[in-house]
């Protein structure tokens, strides 16, 4: 199986840039992705990692370094909107039809 | 695409009753997944279906939980006997095989249950 660390909350302030952390560890690794929850909602895709370096998506970027188990994804640009729990997910190569374990979610607070 | 949606969105049952819920993927999507998440916590996979072949079930779903996808399109979870630690948001996903291994789940909004 898989653990997977991220911290529980960040705050920052509008137009600020934040990183989130994810450390995780995993017999086969086969990717790894970043969702964004708000509070009663879905998560909804954010990116998608397998291969070592940055993958920028306007605002958000989500970085990968297989050898160290680590992940962090990068939000520019901060918004109020932006307020919201961030979850990373690992696919692990065992798991074929692409089962996902979630960390814990970092709740983002973003204020004026 | 109207996205995957779950029905219905709330559900209180006094403890001991049973409750089916009801997931409906995206059309084109073949994979089905069921999670739980409780507060605080990230979706904890529960089972997962390829077309109407439910292919793994996770050591956390007890035998008072079975799930069907009886025609390959929409899904449900039924509990019989509920618990109060079955108290949960259960969350359905889905997504397509594809030619790409990075297809995403998609997930619906779903169904916050409450044991009294």
């Amino acid at each position: 199986g898989q653990n997977i660390d991220q911290p529980t909350e960040m705050t920052a302030t509008e137009g600020a840039i934040v990183q989130i952390n994810c450390t995780y560890q995993t017999s086969g690794f086969n990717g790894l992705f970043w969702y964004q929850q708000h509070a009663g909602e879905a998560p909804t895709f954010l990116s998608y990692n397998v291969l070592d370096g940055l993958e920028e998506k306007g605002r958000f970027s989500s970085f990968l370094s297989r050898s160290k188990g680590y992940s962090y994804l990068l939000l520019k640009e901060l918004q109020m909107k932006d307020s919201a729990s961030y979850l990373c997910a690992v696919r692990d190569l065992t798991d074929s039809w692409g089962k996902l374990q979630f960390g814990a979610g970092t709740q983002v607070v973003v204020t004026p | 695409d109207t996205g995957v949606s779950q029905d219905p969105r709330h559900k209180i049952t006094k403890r001991g009753q049973n409750v089916t819920f009801r997931c409906d993927p995206i059309s084109e999507h073949n994979r089905l997944y069921w999670y739980r998440q409780t507060l605080g916590q990230g979706p904890e996979f529960l089972t997962y279906f390829q077309n109407e072949a439910q292919l793994e079930k996770s050591r956390l779903l007890s035998d008072r939980f079975s799930a069907e996808r009886p025609k390959g399109s929409f899904s449900t979870l039924e509990i019989q006997r509920t618990e109060q630690g079955d108290s949960a948001m259960y969350l359905c996903a889905s997504s397509s095989t594809g030619g790409r291994s990075n297809q995403p789940q998609h997930f619906g909004d779903g169904t916050r249950l409450s044991i009294l």
